[in-house]
């Protein structure tokens, strides 16, 4: 089966400090996702990557930034952490083709004080 | 892209059918209807997608109209393991797949 590991499950960060959620697969997917989860808005997409290096925009990248330096890590980056990111973060990954199935990590909660 | 909408909630008897319900109207040619779910603390998870035949695996059958305004997951014996959140989801491709809010199944003893 297709792991997907998200590197914590919960984790509490200050206003104002820089924040990695890292992600990682290991099923060789070109797709990999990453979604933001809050209560009655459901899931909406921050970031998606087709590639290494290359990035496309979700519906909610304002404040959040992406890295793809290997093929089965994907890294989301909130350079300045603030209240309303607190959330449920959740990595996803795929293979390349259009219509191929996501496969989800457990998510990391996330709470900024 | 097609927008769905999904009752908030509904509930079933543990060994029966469950019916779950879509409405995507505004859907076009090319956008395929996916099913995932969300079990409590888990990620969500993929169940069956489909075009406009319809569609059977080992997790569920997905029946959609012969319109395409409309489908239905069905899930042929629930168990209290299927209680989640499914979303019903209209896309044209993998990339950018949005989740809405989804129905609550609610599987009772």
């Amino acid at each position: 089966d297709v792991k997907v590991t998200q590197s914590s499950r919960y984790l509490v960060k200050r206003t104002g400090e820089k924040v990695f959620l890292e992600c990682v697969q290991d099923m060789d997917h070109e797709n990999m996702f990453w979604y933001r989860q809050d209560p009655g808005l459901g899931l909406r997409l921050i970031y998606f990557s087709y590639d290494v290096k290359m990035k496309e925009k979700g519906d909610i990248p304002e404040g959040y930034s992406v890295s793809r330096e290997k093929k089965e890590r994907f890294s989301l980056i909130l350079e300045s952490a603030s209240t309303n990111q607190t959330s449920m973060y959740l990595c996803a990954s795929s293979l390349g083709g259009a219509h191929e199935k996501l496969f989800f990590g457990s998510g990391t909660q996330l709470s900024v004080l | 892209d097609a927008k769905t909408t999904q009752p908030p909630s509904m509930d079933c008897a543990e060994g029966r059918a469950a019916n779950l319900p879509c409405n995507h109207s505004t859907i076009s040619g090319n956008e395929y209807v996916y099913w995932y779910r969300q079990i409590h603390s888990q990620g969500p998870q993929y169940i069956i997608h489909g075009l406009k035949n319809n569609e059977t695996n080992e997790m569920a059958s997905l029946i959609i109209t012969e319109d395409r305004k409309s489908s239905t997951l069905i899930l042929p014996h629930a168990t209290l393991r299927d209680t989640a959140v499914y979303y019903c989801i209209v896309r044209v491709a993998i990339s950018k797949l949005t989740f809405g809010k989804g129905i609550t199944l609610s599987v009772r003893p």
